[in-house]
């Protein structure tokens, strides 16, 4: 198993640029995530899905957009970017219930100039 | 957003001693987590902790979830050089959604050899 595989792993984009990060799993899980990383902070969490068709917010959603049609793919999109979402970004995947345990993938990193 | 206190943030210690990092909330958690981040690598799971007073080991690490659910503490026993990194605790609500985890921002582990 590939576990969670993201891409790009680096991008720079022009402020109003538009992108979609993308994230696959296949570990067949229900739930996927996606976690931003600032530098020295630990993750805050922009959006997940329980499942293919669910997506929620999560702590920090503005600026990005989700969707879920597959149980394997989760992107997160970025329609006019900004100074403000420079960051890394994670996704993640787990099983259903509260003992699952999130597994990450390597990250994207992304700079907005 | 709720944050987790994690301390201390970065500390650098001799080959073969012992290490020994916390986190500590406001508020009660029924699943801590303890995640360790190698350079340019998305959070790998190192210990979870699902009941109040559990002392959990993983080879040379020790974690305990706090009697009041507001604390965890990590030890590393006999550190080595590839113990460097950084060690995220983590909070988790039940009976909300499973995607509330809560990071602290991280404790960077510097080994002199």
């Amino acid at each position: 198993n590939a576990g969670v595989t993201q891409t790009p792993k680096f991008r720079i984009l022009k402020i109003g640029q538009s992108m979609t990060l993308q994230c696959t799993q296949d570990m067949n899980h229900n739930y996927m995530y996606w976690y931003r990383q600032d530098p020295g902070m630990g993750l805050k969490l922009i959006y997940y899905s329980v499942g293919a068709g669910i997506t929620d917010k999560g702590e920090v959603p503005n600026g990005y957009n989700v969707s879920r049609s597959t149980t394997e793919d989760f992107p997160l999109r970025l329609e006019l970017a900004a100074p403000s979402q420079t960051s890394v970004y994670f996704c993640a995947s787990s099983g259903a219930g509260v003992m699952n345990t999130q597994y990450f993938g390597p990250g994207t990193r992304l700079t907005v100039l | 957003g709720q944050q987790l206190n994690q301390s201390p943030q970065s500390m650098f210690i001799q080959e073969g001693e012992d290490v020994s990092m916390n986190c500590t909330s406001s508020s009660i958690f029924n699943t801590w987590l303890w995640y360790k981040q190698d350079p340019g690598e998305g959070p790998v799971l190192l210990i979870a902790l699902y009941k109040a007073g559990e002392l959990t080991s993983n080879g040379r690490l020790t974690a305990q979830f706090g009697i009041t659910r507001k604390d965890s503490f990590l030890n590393i026993s006999a550190s080595i050089p590839s113990d460097v990194g950084i060690y995220f605790c983590a909070g988790q609500h039940t009976g909300g959604s499973q995607g509330n985890l809560i990071f602290g921002k991280g404790t960077k582990l510097s080994v002199k050899p």
